[in-house]
């Protein structure tokens, strides 16, 4: 059956710009979570959906990033003002149920590369 | 401070050569660990979970097991598809009754034929 999917797989932008990032989980899955991959480093968590409620947003880095996840499905990352620290790659990942202990399934990733 | 260190950074082996991977953690409940294989330019894979000290799970030249401290995961004959970067991943506790979940940096392992 088909993962999760990202869109776009590449974006570059200038510094000031904004961006989204889209997230597509697998049908069914109930909990949704976003990580930051810089070079050199592990996955930073950056926010998580649990079915209904609200989203645990303690990872976020700042206020220029935020999230949302419409009907319980597609989730879009949205960064205000770049800047190049932003530069990594983003990972979307799901799982079935809304508990924590379970495996994740990750998409592919955004690499964002902000001049 | 919770903190996952995985070790070594990079690890190159010899087709059939053994070796373990290390993720040492340190977290006030551990609720899981994880390992996951992750491929260039693609997304992590999941491999294993653990929940308690002493558990052990394997597949196929892939074993890990579990203490209190530290998770290795024993690659036994390696071949060279078994080249990737492998994380750790860490679900604990946190102090507001919610779930930290802490990733390693990866041990990236090159198997030579």
């Amino acid at each position: 059956g088909a993962g999760v999917s990202q869109s776009p797989s590449n974006k570059v932008t200038e510094k000031g710009k904004d961006v989204e990032l889209r997230c597509d989980p697998i049908s069914g899955h109930t909990a949704l979570y976003w990580y930051r991959q810089s070079l050199g480093q592990g996955l930073e968590f950056l926010i998580y959906f649990q079915g209904n409620s609200a989203p645990d947003k303690s990872g976020l880095p700042s206020d220029r990033f935020s999230a949302e996840r419409t009907g319980g499905s597609v989730s879009t990352l949205t960064i205000q003002r770049t800047q190049q620290e932003d530069s990594a790659v983003y990972l979307c990942a799901s799982n079935p149920e809304s508990r924590l202990t379970y495996e994740q399934y990750f998409g592919p990733g955004t690499r964002l590369t902000v001049t | 401070e919770d903190q996952v260190t995985q070790s070594p950074e990079a690890l190159r082996l010899q087709e059939g050569e053994s070796s373990s991977l290390n993720c040492s953690y340190t977290v006030s409940g551990l609720r899981g660990l994880f390992w996951y294989r992750q491929d260039p330019g693609k997304g992590p894979e999941f491999l294993f979970t653990l929940y308690s000290a002493g558990e052990e799970k394997e597949k196929e030249r892939l074993k890990a097991t579990l203490t209190k401290k530290e998770s290795f995961l024993h690659i036994t004959a390696p071949k060279p598809e078994d080249s990737a970067t492998y994380l750790c991943d860490v679900q604990a506790h946190t102090n507001q009754a919610g779930t930290a979940l802490i990733f390693g940096k990866g041990t990236t392992l090159s198997v030579s034929s």
